[in-house]
């Protein structure tokens, strides 16, 4: 069976310093990915996704950046984190099939808590 | 873009069915409707997808008119721990605010 692992679960940063959270998903092959982030309010909003290796899309212009270094493996990082930054992040894998990708169900990980101070 | 609409939040009692409808008045051809949990601090989880008509496995169902322009996510029997938010998604990949749902004993 397939699975999601994002970590760490919860991570607190000072202000201005780097950022790197991990995602891999097992049991699959060449899977789309999806990093999200979710503020307080409930709504998630899409901020990278990845059709294949070294392949990233930006959704939303901001102070992270994706990497996709292997077939299921997706990073995401920052250089300087912002008050703004803070969240919960959450990462997603769906099939890749011939038909459009958003119409296939996503599959999320548990997510980072990450609190800026 | 497909944006949709959902009440922000439903109360229900245990043994209820609950019925959450979502109206995605531009929904396109080629979009499907698909409809996630989310418990707080976990990831959404995904429950039901279809096009048309009607959909239905373990969990729930999904039904879809003819237009499409809104679909209607049946729960039946809710319990307590169907105490989430419920997420309608069309096409692009843009979560809403869900429709928070307190099921209460």
């Amino acid at each position: 069976s397939q699975t999601i692992h994002q970590w760490p679960a919860t991570l607190v940063q000072p202000v201005g310093s780097p950022l790197s959270l991990e995602c891999t998903v097992e049991g699959t092959s060449n899977p789309n990915l999806y990093w999200y982030r979710q503020a307080a309010g409930r709504g998630l909003q899409l901020l990278f996704y990845s059709v294949g290796i070294g392949q990233i899309s930006s959704e939303v212009p901001q102070n992270l950046s994706a990497s996709r270094p292997q077939d299921r493996q997706f990073i995401l990082s920052s250089k300087k984190l912002l008050l703004s930054d803070s969240g919960f992040y959450l990462c997603a894998w769906s099939v890749k099939t011939g038909q459009e990708f958003s119409n296939q169900p996503q599959h999320f990980g548990d997510g980072t808590r990450l609190s800026i101070l | 873009l497909a944006k949709t609409t959902q009440p922000i939040s439903m109360d229900s009692y245990e043994g209820q069915e609950v019925n959450i409808t979502c109206s995605h008045n531009n929904i396109a051809t080629n979009d499907y409707i698909t409809w996630y949990q989310q418990f707080p601090s976990q990831g959404p989880r995904f429950i039901i997808q279809g096009y048309k008509t009607k959909v239905t496995n373990e969990v729930a169902s999904l039904f879809i008119p003819a237009v499409r322009k809104s679909s209607t996510l049946s729960l039946p029997r809710v319990s307590l721990s169907d105490t989430a938010v419920y997420y309608c998604l069309v096409g692009k990949l843009i979560f809403g605010q869900g429709t928070e749902l307190s099921v209460k004993p």
